[in-house]
Protein backbone atom coordinates (compact mmCIF):
# COMPACT_ATOMS: atom_id res chain seq x y z
CA UNK A 1 0.00 0.00 0.00
CA UNK A 2 1.37 3.87 -0.85
CA UNK A 3 1.82 5.92 2.23
CA UNK A 4 1.72 9.49 0.28
CA UNK A 5 0.29 12.44 1.81
CA UNK A 6 -1.41 15.60 0.80
CA UNK A 7 -2.94 18.48 2.53
CA UNK A 8 -4.68 20.13 2.73
CA UNK A 9 -7.41 17.72 1.48
CA UNK A 10 -9.73 20.63 0.98
CA UNK A 11 -9.09 24.80 0.73
CA UNK A 12 -10.90 27.26 0.02
CA UNK A 13 -9.28 31.25 -0.25
CA UNK A 14 -9.56 34.16 -1.78
CA UNK A 15 -7.98 35.98 -4.60
CA UNK A 16 -4.31 36.67 -4.15
CA UNK A 17 -3.29 34.62 -1.58
CA UNK A 18 -0.54 32.93 -1.66
CA UNK A 19 -0.72 29.16 -0.19
CA UNK A 20 1.63 25.55 -0.54
CA UNK A 21 0.19 22.50 -0.81
CA UNK A 22 1.79 20.06 0.70
CA UNK A 23 2.85 16.18 -0.45
CA UNK A 24 4.81 14.28 1.25
CA UNK A 25 5.99 10.23 0.84
CA UNK A 26 7.26 7.73 3.12
CA UNK A 27 8.19 5.15 0.69
CA UNK A 28 11.50 6.55 -0.44
CA UNK A 29 10.56 7.54 -3.58
CA UNK A 30 13.03 9.51 -5.97
CA UNK A 31 10.72 10.81 -8.58
CA UNK A 32 7.66 12.73 -7.70
CA UNK A 33 4.76 14.54 -9.49
CA UNK A 34 2.37 16.90 -9.92
CA UNK A 35 -0.77 16.45 -11.88
CA UNK A 36 -3.94 19.21 -12.07
CA UNK A 37 -7.46 17.60 -13.00
CA UNK A 38 -10.02 19.63 -14.28
CA UNK A 39 -13.88 19.10 -13.80
CA UNK A 40 -14.09 17.26 -16.65
CA UNK A 41 -11.49 14.47 -15.99
CA UNK A 42 -8.69 14.91 -17.69
CA UNK A 43 -5.18 14.84 -16.03
CA UNK A 44 -2.59 17.04 -16.80
CA UNK A 45 1.08 16.82 -15.23
CA UNK A 46 2.51 20.43 -14.10
CA UNK A 47 5.57 19.27 -12.08
CA UNK A 48 7.78 16.09 -12.06
CA UNK A 49 11.30 15.83 -9.51
CA UNK A 50 13.83 13.21 -10.13
CA UNK A 51 15.45 13.59 -7.05
CA UNK A 52 16.41 15.96 -4.35
CA UNK A 53 17.14 19.54 -6.05
CA UNK A 54 15.81 18.35 -9.04
CA UNK A 55 12.63 19.78 -10.54
CA UNK A 56 10.92 20.78 -14.12
CA UNK A 57 7.76 21.77 -15.85
CA UNK A 58 5.23 19.45 -16.91
CA UNK A 59 3.41 19.08 -20.34
CA UNK A 60 1.19 21.98 -18.84
CA UNK A 61 1.68 25.41 -18.01
CA UNK A 62 1.41 26.41 -14.62
CA UNK A 63 1.76 29.70 -12.68
CA UNK A 64 2.84 27.15 -9.23
CA UNK A 65 6.13 26.58 -8.55
CA UNK A 66 7.82 23.20 -6.38
CA UNK A 67 10.96 22.64 -4.93
CA UNK A 68 12.57 19.43 -3.50
CA UNK A 69 14.93 20.11 -0.55
CA UNK A 70 13.91 16.79 1.03
CA UNK A 71 13.54 13.07 -1.11
CA UNK A 72 10.29 12.73 0.95
CA UNK A 73 8.49 16.28 0.20
CA UNK A 74 7.13 18.17 -2.20
CA UNK A 75 5.52 21.09 -2.06
CA UNK A 76 3.72 23.29 -4.56
CA UNK A 77 3.37 26.59 -4.16
CA UNK A 78 0.92 29.38 -5.55
CA UNK A 79 2.35 33.13 -4.98
CA UNK A 80 -0.84 34.90 -5.75
CA UNK A 81 -4.44 32.53 -5.61
CA UNK A 82 -6.94 33.49 -8.89
CA UNK A 83 -10.16 31.85 -9.76
CA UNK A 84 -8.23 29.84 -12.94
CA UNK A 85 -6.18 27.53 -10.06
CA UNK A 86 -9.58 26.30 -9.12
CA UNK A 87 -8.92 22.67 -9.68
CA UNK A 88 -7.80 19.49 -7.57
CA UNK A 89 -4.26 19.20 -7.46
CA UNK A 90 -2.58 15.18 -7.29
CA UNK A 91 0.65 13.99 -6.11
CA UNK A 92 2.06 11.33 -6.88
CA UNK A 93 5.79 9.19 -6.28
CA UNK A 94 7.02 6.57 -8.13
CA UNK A 95 10.60 4.14 -7.46
CA UNK A 96 13.63 3.43 -8.84
CA UNK A 97 14.22 2.00 -12.19
CA UNK A 98 12.01 1.97 -15.29
CA UNK A 99 8.11 2.23 -15.52
CA UNK A 100 7.39 1.96 -11.99
CA UNK A 101 3.71 2.88 -11.31
CA UNK A 102 2.78 5.82 -9.65
CA UNK A 103 1.11 6.21 -6.36
CA UNK A 104 -1.23 8.68 -6.17
CA UNK A 105 -2.31 10.69 -2.83
CA UNK A 106 -5.72 12.07 -1.68
CA UNK A 107 -5.48 15.45 -4.04
CA UNK A 108 -6.02 18.34 -2.83
CA UNK A 109 -9.19 20.46 -4.00
CA UNK A 110 -8.83 23.90 -3.96
CA UNK A 111 -10.61 26.57 -4.75
CA UNK A 112 -10.13 30.33 -5.69
CA UNK A 113 -12.98 32.96 -5.18
CA UNK B 1 4.69 10.82 -29.49
CA UNK B 2 2.23 9.02 -27.24
CA UNK B 3 -1.73 8.88 -27.44
CA UNK B 4 -4.27 6.87 -24.91
CA UNK B 5 -7.53 7.20 -26.10
CA UNK B 6 -10.56 6.20 -24.23
CA UNK B 7 -13.67 6.57 -26.31
CA UNK B 8 -15.90 6.10 -23.88
CA UNK B 9 -16.69 9.28 -21.93
CA UNK B 10 -19.34 7.47 -19.21
CA UNK B 11 -21.28 4.02 -18.94
CA UNK B 12 -24.06 3.06 -17.14
CA UNK B 13 -24.70 -0.10 -16.36
CA UNK B 14 -27.48 -2.16 -13.94
CA UNK B 15 -25.29 -3.89 -10.90
CA UNK B 16 -24.59 -7.60 -11.72
CA UNK B 17 -23.76 -6.86 -15.30
CA UNK B 18 -20.69 -7.52 -16.83
CA UNK B 19 -18.60 -4.30 -18.51
CA UNK B 20 -15.86 -3.87 -20.62
CA UNK B 21 -13.72 -0.46 -20.31
CA UNK B 22 -11.89 0.43 -23.59
CA UNK B 23 -8.21 1.23 -24.43
CA UNK B 24 -6.59 2.40 -27.29
CA UNK B 25 -2.93 3.65 -27.08
CA UNK B 26 -0.26 4.64 -29.69
CA UNK B 27 3.46 4.54 -29.41
CA UNK B 28 6.87 4.54 -31.19
CA UNK B 29 8.04 2.75 -28.45
CA UNK B 30 9.25 -1.01 -28.40
CA UNK B 31 8.99 -1.26 -25.05
CA UNK B 32 6.75 0.10 -22.90
CA UNK B 33 4.13 -0.24 -19.56
CA UNK B 34 0.64 -0.27 -19.72
CA UNK B 35 -1.66 0.87 -16.58
CA UNK B 36 -4.96 1.17 -15.21
CA UNK B 37 -6.24 3.04 -12.60
CA UNK B 38 -9.47 3.79 -10.27
CA UNK B 39 -10.43 7.04 -9.41
CA UNK B 40 -13.61 6.50 -6.59
CA UNK B 41 -15.58 9.70 -6.10
CA UNK B 42 -13.24 10.57 -3.08
CA UNK B 43 -10.65 11.90 -5.45
CA UNK B 44 -7.18 9.45 -4.81
CA UNK B 45 -6.25 7.39 -7.93
CA UNK B 46 -5.57 4.00 -7.05
CA UNK B 47 -3.20 1.52 -9.29
CA UNK B 48 -5.11 -1.26 -10.37
CA UNK B 49 -2.86 -3.36 -12.88
CA UNK B 50 0.72 -2.51 -14.91
CA UNK B 51 1.54 -4.72 -17.90
CA UNK B 52 4.48 -5.05 -20.15
CA UNK B 53 4.70 -4.97 -23.96
CA UNK B 54 6.49 -7.83 -24.05
CA UNK B 55 3.40 -9.89 -21.81
CA UNK B 56 0.54 -10.33 -23.74
CA UNK B 57 -0.66 -12.67 -21.42
CA UNK B 58 -4.33 -11.88 -20.19
CA UNK B 59 -4.52 -11.33 -16.53
CA UNK B 60 -8.02 -11.85 -14.34
CA UNK B 61 -7.94 -11.13 -10.21
CA UNK B 62 -11.34 -11.59 -8.33
CA UNK B 63 -13.80 -9.41 -10.46
CA UNK B 64 -11.26 -7.56 -12.86
CA UNK B 65 -9.41 -8.92 -16.10
CA UNK B 66 -6.98 -6.98 -18.40
CA UNK B 67 -7.01 -8.13 -22.20
CA UNK B 68 -4.08 -6.78 -24.09
CA UNK B 69 -3.67 -7.12 -27.69
CA UNK B 70 -0.79 -5.61 -29.32
CA UNK B 71 -2.20 -6.19 -33.11
CA UNK B 72 -4.86 -3.71 -32.25
CA UNK B 73 -2.60 -1.72 -29.81
CA UNK B 74 -5.36 -2.63 -27.22
CA UNK B 75 -5.58 -2.79 -24.05
CA UNK B 76 -9.27 -3.19 -22.42
CA UNK B 77 -11.07 -3.76 -18.87
CA UNK B 78 -13.73 -5.80 -18.00
CA UNK B 79 -15.31 -6.17 -14.96
CA UNK B 80 -17.50 -8.70 -14.10
CA UNK B 81 -20.99 -9.11 -11.93
CA UNK B 82 -20.39 -5.02 -11.68
CA UNK B 83 -20.91 -4.15 -8.09
CA UNK B 84 -22.24 -0.37 -6.83
CA UNK B 85 -18.99 0.03 -5.33
CA UNK B 86 -17.34 -0.11 -9.07
CA UNK B 87 -19.11 3.07 -9.91
CA UNK B 88 -15.47 5.76 -10.40
CA UNK B 89 -13.98 6.69 -13.65
CA UNK B 90 -10.98 4.86 -14.66
CA UNK B 91 -7.99 5.66 -16.54
CA UNK B 92 -6.04 3.81 -18.33
CA UNK B 93 -2.01 5.03 -19.00
CA UNK B 94 0.57 4.49 -20.82
CA UNK B 95 4.61 4.50 -19.86
CA UNK B 96 7.17 4.48 -23.39
CA UNK B 97 10.44 3.85 -22.53
CA UNK B 98 11.62 6.58 -20.18
CA UNK B 99 13.65 6.74 -16.95
CA UNK B 100 11.30 9.14 -15.19
CA UNK B 101 8.17 6.48 -15.32
CA UNK B 102 5.98 9.40 -16.77
CA UNK B 103 2.65 8.20 -17.52
CA UNK B 104 0.48 9.33 -20.34
CA UNK B 105 -3.09 9.46 -19.05
CA UNK B 106 -6.32 8.37 -21.27
CA UNK B 107 -9.19 11.20 -20.80
CA UNK B 108 -11.07 8.41 -18.25
CA UNK B 109 -14.41 6.70 -18.56
CA UNK B 110 -16.88 7.08 -16.05
CA UNK B 111 -18.24 3.90 -14.75
CA UNK B 112 -22.03 4.44 -13.37
CA UNK B 113 -23.30 0.97 -11.44
CA UNK B 114 -26.70 1.39 -10.07
CA UNK B 115 -28.55 -0.92 -8.27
Amino acid sequence: EADIYQTPRYLVIGTGKKITLECSQTMGHDKMYWYQQDPGMELHLIHYSYGVNSTEKGDLSSESTVSRIRTEHFPLTLESARPSHTSQYLCASSGAGGNNEQFFGPGTRLTVL
Amino acid sequence: AQKVTQAQTEISVVEKEDVTLDCVYETRDTTYYLFWYKQPPSGELVFLIRRNSFDEQNEISGRYSWNFQKSTSSFNFTITASQVVDSAVYFCALSGNNAGNMLTFGGGTRLMVKP
